[in-house]
Parts: C-alpha cells; sequence; structure tokens
C-alpha cells in the first residue's frame, strides 16, 4: 500500500512570506501530481512531475520531484491571499492501475 | 473546452433509501474514475473505467455501491441503502494520459 505523507497539515502565514509544503512516501511513484481545491469543489491540477529531480515552476510556484521519486515539495513564493485552499499531492504508479493515491493535504491559509 | 461534469452538486437523502450521481467526462477521455473524500481527508480512490470496462475496485466499494459506464462516455454510480458513513464528497475524473486526471466539482452526498 502506497502512502504519502504531507507536511504541514495547516499553514498560516502573512501576504508576501514564503513557504514550502512537503509530500513524503517510502514508496517509488511512477509520476506525482500537485493539485489545488477550494472549498466545495474538485482539485484543481497544478502540475505533473514524472523525472526524479524534476523541477517545474509555474509562476510562483515551485516543484520538485525527489531524485529517488518518492517525494515532492511545493513551494510558493511572495504567497498572495488568492493562494488560499487545500493543496494536495498525489502519486500514481503504472503497474498499479490508474488509481491516484493522495495525501491528506495541506490547508494554506494567506492573510493579508 | 468543456471539463468534467457532476451531476446533482448535492444529494440529502435519508438512511436506507438509494441515490445515483452521474459523471460526464472530458469528451476525448477514455478513462474514468470514481473517488470518495471526506472531511479533513485527500480523495480517495473507488473505481476505475477504461471506456465500457470496469478495469479496478477498491475495497472501499462495498457491495452497496455499483458504478457503469455503457457505452464508454458517461458513468454512474448508484449507492443502495445508503448508511450515514456514506456521507462524503463524490469525485469523478477523468484522463487520456493515465497520471493526468481532470476532476469535476464534485457531488456532495449527506444522508441523515
Amino acid at each position: 500500500t502506497q502512502l504519502l505523507e504531507q507536511s504541514p497539515q495547516f499553514l498560516s502565514i502573512q501576504e508576501g512570506e514564503n513557504l514550502t509544503v512537503y509530500c513524503n512516501s517510502s514508496s517509488v511513484f511512477s509520476s506525482l501530481q500537485w493539485y489545488r481545491q477550494e472549498p466545495g469543489e474538485g482539485p484543481v491540477l497544478l502540475v505533473t512531475v514524472v523525472t526524479g529531480g524534476e523541477v517545474k515552476k509555474l509562476k510562483r510556484l515551485t516543484f520538485q520531484f525527489g531524485d529517488a521519486r518518492k517525494d515532492s515539495s511545493l513551494h510558493i513564493t511572495a504567497a498572495q491571499p488568492g493562494d488560499t485552499g487545500l493543496y494536495l499531492c498525489a502519486g500514481a504508479v503504472e503497474t498499479s492501475g490508474s488509481r491516484l493515491t493522495f495525501g491528506e493535504g495541506t490547508q494554506l491559509t494567506v492573510n493579508p | 473546452d468543456t471539463g468534467v461534469s457532476q451531476n446533482p452538486r448535492h444529494k440529502i437523502t435519508k438512511r436506507g433509501q438509494n441515490v445515483t450521481f452521474r459523471c460526464d467526462p472530458i469528451s476525448e477521455h477514455n478513462r474514468l474514475y470514481w473517488y470518495r473524500q471526506t472531511l479533513g481527508q485527500g480523495p480517495e480512490f473507488l473505481t476505475y473505467f477504461q471506456n465500457e470496462a470496469q478495469l479496478e475496485k477498491s475495497r472501499l466499494l462495498s457491495d452497496r455501491f455499483s458504478a457503469e459506464r455503457p457505452k464508454g462516455s458517461f458513468s454512474t454510480l448508484e449507492i443502495q441503502r445508503t448508511e450515514q458513513g456514506d456521507s462524503a464528497m463524490y469525485l469523478c475524473a477523468s484522463s487520456l494520459v493515465f497520471h493526468e486526471q481532470y476532476f469535476g466539482p464534485g457531488t456532495r452526498l449527506t444522508v441523515t
């Protein structure tokens, strides 16, 4: 059973601060996705990383996949209130069908 | 570009009643997934279709749950004899590439 642990579970920061969210597992994943979810809505795909050591940037968001493909991080620079939401990491293993295994999420609140 | 749609968005039912949810995937996507999400948790995989074939089911999908995808287009998820523990957000996702799943807005089920 693949498990993904996210930390921190809750994060409350002031506008303009930087933050990093971590997603760790003892299992190797074929790919890892990051999603953002608003209350009462479905998760929205932010990025997919597939290669160990891969770094992807999406404006102020930087995503990294660990060299061993067991962990990932999301770094937000100069956070804004619009970044508030639940950030979820999800891993996929090609040999276990197509299911995504999700972490429990990091609830981010950016205060103006 | 039409995203994944789900209906209804909210459903309130009494314990013991049957409910059915519908998911319309992105038109060219051949893979369709159902997940369940409870408060404070990440989504949990329920089942997966490739075209009309149901290829994988989670242990979470008890005998009271059934899913179909006739003709490989829309999908339905039925819960028979609902229990209070079934209260959750039911999410549908579709994909063309195995690991990039795009989610609908979800159906919030409340069993009273």
